[in-house]
């Protein structure tokens, strides 16, 4: 079945330091990737997503790059804020009828001044 | 505004003690869907439905029920609930979009069950 793979966390930056979280994925098709991030005591919200290959998302200075060939979808930030402090996801949406999300175990960021 | 809302967003229970977490949604979407969150495994889906009256398993729904008899409405039942069943569930909608499962989901901000 469907998988996602995300590196462990936590990852502990400095403001303004470069920010990558690898993601890979195992699925049959072309399913579109997706980014989502959590803060504290807070639902899920969609960061970024991609929907076919070579496409590339971005919202808030976040970029990922749907990559085919290495079924990859890491995530980047050139300079980091305290405020990026959050638990991230990568997840994959199926495209057969259930339509499920099929989540990473996801990647505490903490950012400190 | 978009909302999904979930109630309660905290329980402590005790074990076979029936209870149901309600999710309502706003956006008129046909897809909703519960998942739980527990600590290296990410969310996994429990139960989903694609309409009113259409309901089906996700990938652990064992001792979960849900129904669907209103759009908006998507209640998540713990029939007996056991010590296992202690985690942080969500509740989210999609539409369907185009079809091709590329549209964003809109969550809930959780609740959080324990079970005693």
């Amino acid at each position: 079945g469907d998988s996602v793979t995300q590196m462990e966390g936590p990852v502990t930056l400095s403001e303004e330091a470069f920010l990558t979280i690898n993601c890979t994925y195992t699925a049959t098709g072309y399913p579109s990737l997706f980014w989502y991030v959590q803060y504290p005591g807070e639902g899920l919200q969609l960061l970024l997503k991609a929907t076919k290959a070579d496409d590339k998302g971005s919202n808030k200075g976040f970029e990922a790059t749907y990559r085919k060939e290495t079924t990859s979808f890491h995530l980047e930030k050139g300079s980091v804020q305290v405020s990026d402090s959050a638990v991230y996801f990568c997840a994959l949406s199926d495209l057969t009828g259930r339509r499920a999300l099929t989540f990473g175990s996801g990647t505490r960021l903490q950012v400190q001044p | 505004e978009a909302q999904v809302t979930q109630n309660p967003r905290y329980l402590i229970t005790v074990t076979g003690k029936k209870l149901t977490v309600t999710c309502s949604q706003n956006m008129n979407h046909e897809y909703m869907s519960w998942y739980r969150q527990d600590p290296g495994l990410g969310l996994r889906q429990i139960y989903y439905s694609m309409n009113v009256e259409v309901t089906d398993k996700g990938d652990v729904p064992e001792g979960y029920k849900v129904s669907r008899k209103e759009k908006r409405n998507f209640p998540l039942i713990l029939e007996s609930p056991s010590p296992n069943q202690t985690s942080l569930y969500f509740c989210a909608s999609r539409s369907f979009g185009g079809g091709q499962g590329n549209t964003e989901a809109f969550f809930g901000e959780g609740s959080r069950i324990t079970v005693v």
